[in-house]
C-alpha cells in the first residue's frame, strides 16, 4: 500500500508559467517532507524541505506548502523554466518519530515545461 | 568531495548468475541507504545501515537479497542467484541524518536476461 501517492504521473506547463506538482500521504505519523528532482541517468538530488511544524518553505522559485489536516502537501514552480523539466519525487519520514525507517517516496512526477 | 559513487552504472546479466552492486558513500556520512527503482513500485527501500550496521532490512524483497558494509566507506547489495523480475535501478544514498538530505549515487541500471 502506497504510503506516499503523487496521483500524476506527468504534468506539462508553459515556461514561465507556475507549475504545482502535489503529493498526499496516509501515514499521520510523517512529520518530514521533502521534494526531490530527477534527470534521467542521474540519482535524485534534494530541492526543499518542510517540517510538519510548519505549512510553508519558500526557496527562491521553489515553494512547498503542507496541509496537514488534508495530508497533502504541494510543490510550486514559479516561474517555470526549461532546466524544470525532470521528474520530481516526493517523500516523507517520521513514522515513529525521528524517521529511523529512511525516506517514503511516491511514484513520482514527470514535469514538462514547454517553451 | 564526489559525491556517492556507485559501481558498476549498468550491468546485464543472465538469470541464476550472482549480482553485486557497489558503493562509496560520503566520507563522514553516517547513514548508509540502498534503493530500488521500479515502474511499478517507484523507489523502494531495502535495506540502512548506520555506522556500518544494519538497520532496517525489512526492505529485501527475499532470502537472494544481502547487503554488506564491511567498513565506513563501502557497501555492498548481492543478489544470488539473480531473476529476471529483479531488473531495476539500484540507488545508494548517504547522509549524516537518517530522515532527510540524502545524497544518491546516479544507479546501477540492473537487467537479469
Amino acid at each position: 500500500d502506497q504510503q506516499v501517492k503523487q496521483n500524476s504521473p506527468s504534468l506539462s506547463v508553459q515556461e514561465g508559467r507556475i507549475s504545482i506538482l502535489n503529493c498526499d500521504y496516509t501515514n499521520s505519523m510523517f512529520d518530514y517532507f521533502l521534494w526531490y528532482k530527477k534527470y534521467p541517468a542521474e540519482g535524485p538530488t534534494f530541492l526543499i524541505s518542510i517540517s510538519s511544524i510548519k505549512d510553508k518553505n519558500e526557496d527562491g522559485r521553489f515553494t512547498v506548502f503542507l496541509n496537514k489536516s488534508a495530508k497533502h502537501l504541494s510543490l510550486h514552480i514559479v516561474p517555470s523554466q526549461p532546466g524544470d523539466s525532470a521528474v520530481y519525487f516526493c517523500a516523507a519520514s517520521g513514522g515513529g518519530g525521528g524517521g529511523a525507517d529512511g525516506l517514503t517516496f511516491g511514484k513520482g512526477t514527470h514535469l514538462i515545461i514547454q517553451p | 568531495d564526489a559525491g556517492v559513487i556507485q559501481s558498476p552504472r549498468h550491468e546485464v546479466t543472465e538469470m541464476g548468475q550472482e549480482v553485486t552492486l557497489r558503493c562509496k558513500p560520503i566520507s563522514g556520512h553516517d547513514y548508509l541507504f540502498w534503493y530500488r527503482q521500479t515502474m511499478m513500485r517507484g523507489l523502494e527501500l531495502l535495506i540502512y545501515f548506520n555506522n556500518n550496521v544494519p538497520i532496517d532490512d525489512s526492505g529485501m524483497p527475499e532470502d537472494r537479497f544481502s547487503a554488506k558494509m564491511p567498513n565506513a566507506s563501502f557497501s555492498t547489495l548481492k543478489i544470488q542467484p539473480s531473476e529476471p523480475r529483479d531488473s531495476a535501478v539500484y540507488f545508494c544514498a548517504s547522509s549524516t541524518i537518517p530522515f532527510g538530505g540524502y545524497t544518491f549515487g546516479s544507479g546501477t541500471r540492473l537487467t537479469v536476461v
